[in-house]
């Protein structure tokens, strides 16, 4: 079956660090690739996606590139800020058309 | 915009007790998702709904039924609730049934079963 296996957190980082969250997956054929945020007290709202090989996703300064050969759909962002504390999920749908989330990262920018 | 409302934020009910938890999407979307967020586990599908009437299982329906009467709504049931029922529940909708299609969240509800 699918699955989807995300850098385990919770990631600390200061305001303007670089962020990387790895996110890989498993799945057969060709899944779309998404990350969603939820931001304290809120539900998931979609950050980004990318439905096709080499696809990059971009929003708010956070992009992710769809790599087919290493199976993999890593979160970055070139400077953080505060705002940007939340939790992270990446997230694939495939041919079954539902979501497979992955565990969630806890992000957290000190000012 | 897309707004998906869910009828409580916080709920507290005891074990053997029937819950409804109901979701209201406002955008005509076909689809509706019913999901528990257990930290370190993200989230897992319980039900979900391509039409009304229409149902289907997903990944954890043990202990969970649902109800799709009318398009825009579509209610999770525990028939009788149990301690490891606590949880976050998200509810979801999206437009179309393809695997690039965005789902849309409402804000959730913390249930604790005491």
């Amino acid at each position: 079956g699918n699955s989807v296996t995300q850098m385990e957190g919770p990631v600390t980082l200061s305001e303007e660090a670089f962020l990387t969250i790895n996110c890989t997956y498993t799945a057969t054929g060709y899944p779309s690739l998404f990350w969603y945020v939820q931001y304290p007290g809120e539900g998931l709202q979609l950050l980004l996606k990318a439905t096709k090989a080499d696809d990059k996703g971009s929003n708010k300064g956070f992009e992710a590139t769809y790599r087919k050969e290493t199976t993999s759909f890593h979160l970055e962002k070139g400077s953080v800020q505060v705002s940007d504390s939340a939790v992270y999920f990446c997230a694939l749908s495939g041919s079954a058309r539902q979501l497979t989330f992955g565990s969630g990262t806890q992000l957290t920018v000190l000012p | 915009d897309v707004k998906v409302t869910q009828s409580s934020r916080y709920l507290v009910k005891r074990t053997g007790e029937k819950v409804f938890l109901e979701c209201v999407q406002d955008m005509d979307h076909e689809n509706m998702f019913w999901y528990r967020q257990d930290p370190g586990l993200g989230l897992r599908l319980i039900y979900f709904s391509y039409d009304v009437k229409m149902k289907e299982k997903g990944d954890i329906p043990e202990g969970y039924s649902v109800s799709r009467e009318k398009k825009e709504r579509f209610s999770l049931i525990l028939e009788s609730a149990s301690t490891n029922q606590t949880s976050m529940y998200l509810c979801a909708s999206s437009r179309e049934r393809v695997r690039t299609d965005t789902q849309y969240f409402g804000p959730g509800t913390r249930l604790t079963v005491l």
